[in-house]
């Protein structure tokens, strides 16, 4: 069965602080994407990573992945207290035999970022 | 631009009662999932739709079922509620065949007393 785990689960850190969230998974998948989520609210697409070493940067957060590891990471730079939210990745396997895709959520990383 | 509509936002129902949430796709997606979302927890999926069939089932109870209509909106029903599907529940869309980007909607806020 597919595991896809983050740590930390939470993290809080002080504004203008860098720290890296990191997410492994348990099989294959050569593409992976990471959401933010606000309490009670919906899903953000932040980064969309489709093939192995790809690197995506918006602001003040950055993607990679590393296909070959199983492993992708959140690097945030100089936080600041907009961006606590719950960060979640999500990696999609290999197709289902109906050619769909099931996407699995990792167990998200609860931010808060202090002022 | 459209986004995926869910309605209702919020809904409050009984403990056996039943309920209907239901789900708009981004126009040309072909593909919808359902998600629930309990309180502090990652979004476990329920089911999928491709083209108006069923694509996968996740941990969906047997008390739920879903369809997607031919204009590609997709219903979630719920039976013989229980306080535990008390949740949010998400809908998302994509265009099939492609493991493309995931976009949600708003949700749909459950509460069963």
């Amino acid at each position: 069965e597919l595991k896809v785990e983050q740590n930390p689960l939470f993290l809080s850190m002080q504004e203008g602080k860098n720290y890296t969230i990191y997410c492994n998974y348990s099989t294959t998948s050569d593409r992976l994407y990471w959401y933010r989520q606000d309490p009670g609210k919906s899903l953000e697409s932040l980064f969309v990573l489709l093939s192995n070493g790809a690197v995506k940067q918006e602001g003040r957060l950055m993607a990679s992945l590393d296909t070959k590891a199983r492993l992708s990471t959140l690097h945030i730079t100089a936080a600041v207290h907009d961006l606590s939210a719950t960060y979640f990745c999500a990696v999609v396997p290999t197709a289902t035999t109906s050619g769909t895709y099931k996407y699995i959520f990792g167990t998200g990383t609860r931010l808060k970022v202090l002022a | 631009a459209a986004g995926v509509i869910q309605s209702p936002r919020h809904l409050i129902k009984e403990k056996r009662e039943t309920a209907t949430l239901k789900c708009y796709p981004i126009p040309r997606h072909d593909t919808v999932y359902w998600y629930q979302q309990g309180p502090g927890q990652d979004p476990q999926f329920l089911i999928s739709f491709y083209e108006k069939m069923q694509s996968d089932k996740g941990s969906i109870p047997d008390r739920f079922s879903a369809q997607q209509f031919s204009d590609y909106h997709s219903e979630l029903n719920m039976s013989s509620l229980e306080l535990g599907d008390s949740a949010l529940y998400f809908c998302a869309s994509t265009v099939g065949g492609s493991a493309g980007e995931l976009f949600f909607g708003e949700g749909s806020r459950l509460t069963v007393l």
